[in-house]
């Protein structure tokens, strides 16, 4: 099955830094990736999907790029409510996998 | 809005079985795949099965085939994960989620535990 490997796995920062989170594909997924965003005890949200296109009503300080194997999510500028668990998954037919996750803690 | 909500969750011997309900609103719940993901404590999400938007194509993960099994009912707008003998690596929030083809809206998770 595709792999989707996810780096780093934790990631320390602080409110209006920039970060930047890989996610890479063990095959090519073209375009069809996507970023969710789990803040504790609840539900995943999507973030973007098609690697660089934002959801409607996500902030635009939440920005993807990629295609084939090597995508990012890349936060602009660190907001108090962005302190969460960042997934990427691809969605280039069955089986639907997920990368493991990173979260992003406050320094 | 698009409204998704679980239910059917619980605590359940080994070998048990238990049926997850998904309740759909807000949108043309006939028109749309549906999946089941299940997160386990503390880990990452699983992608457990799909069913396309007629009910004509269902896929499951692996380590689910032959024990659980998805369905839909489009004249009441819910989704079902029949679960069957149950091990306690089943042990997870099961979330219900509309295909866009991302997962693109979620409910809030039902928890099942397996558990002697």
């Amino acid at each position: 099955d595709l792999q989707m490997t996810q780096s780093p796995s934790t990631l320390s920062a602080s409110v209006g830094d920039r970060v930047t989170i890989t996610c890479r594909a063990s095959q090519s997924i073209r375009k069809y990736l996507a970023w969710y965003q789990q803040q504790a005890g609840k539900a995943p949200k999507l973030l973007i999907y098609e690697a660089s296109s934002l959801k409607s009503g996500v902030p635009s300080r939440f920005s993807g790029s990629g295609f084939g194997t090597e995508f990012t999510l890349t936060i602009s500028s660190l907001q108090p409510d962005d302190f969460a668990t960042y997934y990427c998954q691809h969605y280039d037919g069955y089986p639907w996998t997920f990368g493991q996750g990173t979260k992003l803690e406050i320094e | 809005q698009v409204h998704l909500v679980e239910s059917g969750g619980g605590v359940v011997q080994p070998g048990g079985s238990l049926r997850l309900s998904c309740a759909a609103s807000g949108f043309s719940f006939n028109t749309f795949g549906m999946h089941w993901v299940r997160q386990t404590p503390g880990k990452g999400l699983e992608w457990v099965a799909f069913i396309r938007k007629d009910g004509s194509i269902k896929y499951q993960e692996g380590s689910v085939k032959g024990r659980f099994t998805i369905s839909r009912d489009s004249s009441k707008n819910t989704l079902y994960l029949q679960l069957n003998d149950l091990r306690p690596e089943d042990t997870a929030v099961y979330y219900c989620a509309k295909d866009d083809p991302v997962f693109d809206y979620w409910g809030q998770g039902t928890l099942v535990t397996v558990s002697s």
